[in-house]
């Protein structure tokens, strides 16, 4: 079983749209959680931590649930420049090792 | 913020070839690296990390004497994909660990590199 599974999507959405996307993880021991952001043949660029509270930014909304070992990333009004996959990242806590989800991607059309 | 500097972003090879890339952190002394390779549609793959001064640790599966690291100061770490095969087409991504936990509460990418092998 790989350590974080997201959904591949392609999740394809008008401007203004909301979507919304999950990744489930499978270290129970898992501390620290994290969205990503990766344009086209780019490095990954941190978006968001994940607060087992749940946390907002702007126009994004991510939620953690360690009952069920899944995290959730909630994008509103949506862009053009929003299109990218989204990676999901946990951070095992042992060995400060990242572990990455395989990605979603999400593209908004006009 | 932290910054890592990784060269070259791009790189075409013969096969049977050695390709060396480096990444340097640029305003932090980067004790741990991770080297990661990222296949197409693909996530982020560990292939090994190193810590400065000492050997590199691989995962299952990665060759150790194909892919040599060598993290011999706080500040650069290197890939060298030696006799390189088509199938090591592949984005090499590193990844610098800020002990303080400045950029991405302590990760800072390198830009990657693409190498290609003909």
């Amino acid at each position: 079983r790989k350590e974080v599974e997201q959904d591949p999507g392609p999740f394809n959405v008008p401007e203004g749209a909301t979507v919304a996307f999950n990744c489930t993880y499978s270290n129970s021991a898992s501390q620290s959680f994290f969205w990503y952001r990766q344009d086209c043949r780019k490095e990954p660029k941190l978006l968001m931590s994940v607060y087992s509270s749940g946390n907002e930014d702007g126009r994004f909304t991510a939620q953690l649930n360690r009952a069920s070992q899944y995290i959730s990333l909630l994008i509103r009004d949506s862009k053009l420049s929003d299109s990218a996959t989204y990676l999901c990242v946990v951070n095992s806590p042992r060995d400060y090792k990242l572990s990455f989800g395989a990605g979603t991607t999400v593209t908004v059309r006009a | 913020g932290a910054v890592v500097s990784q060269h070259p972003s791009r790189v075409i090879c013969k096969s049977g070839t050695s390709v060396k890339i480096e990444c340097r952190s640029l305003d932090f002394q980067a004790t741990t690296m991770f080297w990661y390779r990222q296949f197409p549609k693909q996530s982020l793959m560990l292939m090994a990390t190193s810590n400065e001064g000492s050997k590199a640790t691989y995962e299952q599966g990665v060759e150790k004497d194909k892919f040599l690291i060598n993290h011999a100061s706080l500040t650069l770490s290197t890939l060298t994909v030696t006799s390189a095969h088509p199938e090591d087409s592949s984005f090499y991504i590193c990844s610098a660990r800020d002990p303080t936990g400045r950029g991405s509460y302590g990760y800072t990418f390198g830009s990657g590199t693409r190498l290609t092998v003909v």
